[in-house]
């Protein structure tokens, strides 16, 4: 399966900054996908991201808070913008395995951890 | 209610228990059930999948899933400190590979004391 590398693993930030959490992949792949992990509550995917098309949010995400760039098949990097305390998350990179046809088994990264101040 | 239930814990058994995690579910759309455990500071990691119902065994694991009590278990034997990791359940109908269509538990954490 891939390797993902993701970075910053941690970060603390001011509120009203914004913080750019970066993804390579050690092979080319079709969608990534960016999830949010907040303490006792579920994995929450924020946003596909195709390249060459513009991410795919899910509710109660958007493009002006957390805008996505995919300039290749191997990188992809997710921006928090304007951060505030209920900000404070894990954002987990992640690719679909592809070992299991009909399957969504994902790989993911080890997570950027950030707090918000 | 959540479409996906899992028992949060947190969990903390003796070194060599059996432990039981479990998850109920309301969707009967699924058809693969996973298991990941995420140890600190580190992502998710797919440990166990099992496609519609029954059991599945791999050495000191196994899944179990009752579709007809929209339930899914992981048993794990001879528990070790080295199992100490949060547990999350997840669960998708069959698709074509979009996370869009997963759906997560929301984690047990486990503590095996040696």
């Amino acid at each position: 399966s891939a390797v993902i590398s993701q970075k910053p693993s941690r970060d603390i930030c001011q509120r009203g900054t914004s913080l750019t959490i970066q993804c390579q992949v050690d092979s080319q792949v079709t969608m990534m996908f960016w999830y949010r992990q907040q303490p006792g509550q579920s994995l929450t995917l924020i946003a596909t991201a195709n390249q060459g098309s513009e991410a795919t949010y899910e509710s109660g995400f958007v493009i002006d808070k957390f805008p996505i760039s995919r300039p290749n098949l191997t990188f992809s990097t997710l921006t928090v913008s304007n951060m505030s305390p209920e900000d404070s998350s894990i954002y987990l990179c992640s690719v679909d395995d592809g070992t299991i046809s009909g399957a969504n088994v994902l790989t993911f990264g080890a997570g950027s951890r950030l707090t918000v101040l | 209610q959540k479409e996906v239930e899992q028992d949060p814990g947190p969990l903390s058994v003796p070194e060599g228990a059996i432990v039981s995690l479990n998850c109920t579910y309301s969707n009967s759309a699924f058809q693969y059930f996973m298991w990941y455990r995420q140890y600190s500071r580190k992502g998710p990691e797919l440990l166990m999948y099992t496609y519609s119902s029954g059991n599945k065994e791999d050495g000191r694991f196994t899944a179990q899933v009752d579709k007809s009590s929209k339930y899914i278990s992981l048993f794990i034997r001879d528990s070790q400190p080295s199992d100490s990791a949060t547990y999350l359940c997840a669960m998708s109908p069959i698709s074509s590979g979009s996370a869009r269509q997963l759906t997560f538990g929301s984690g047990t954490q486990l503590t095996v004391l040696p």
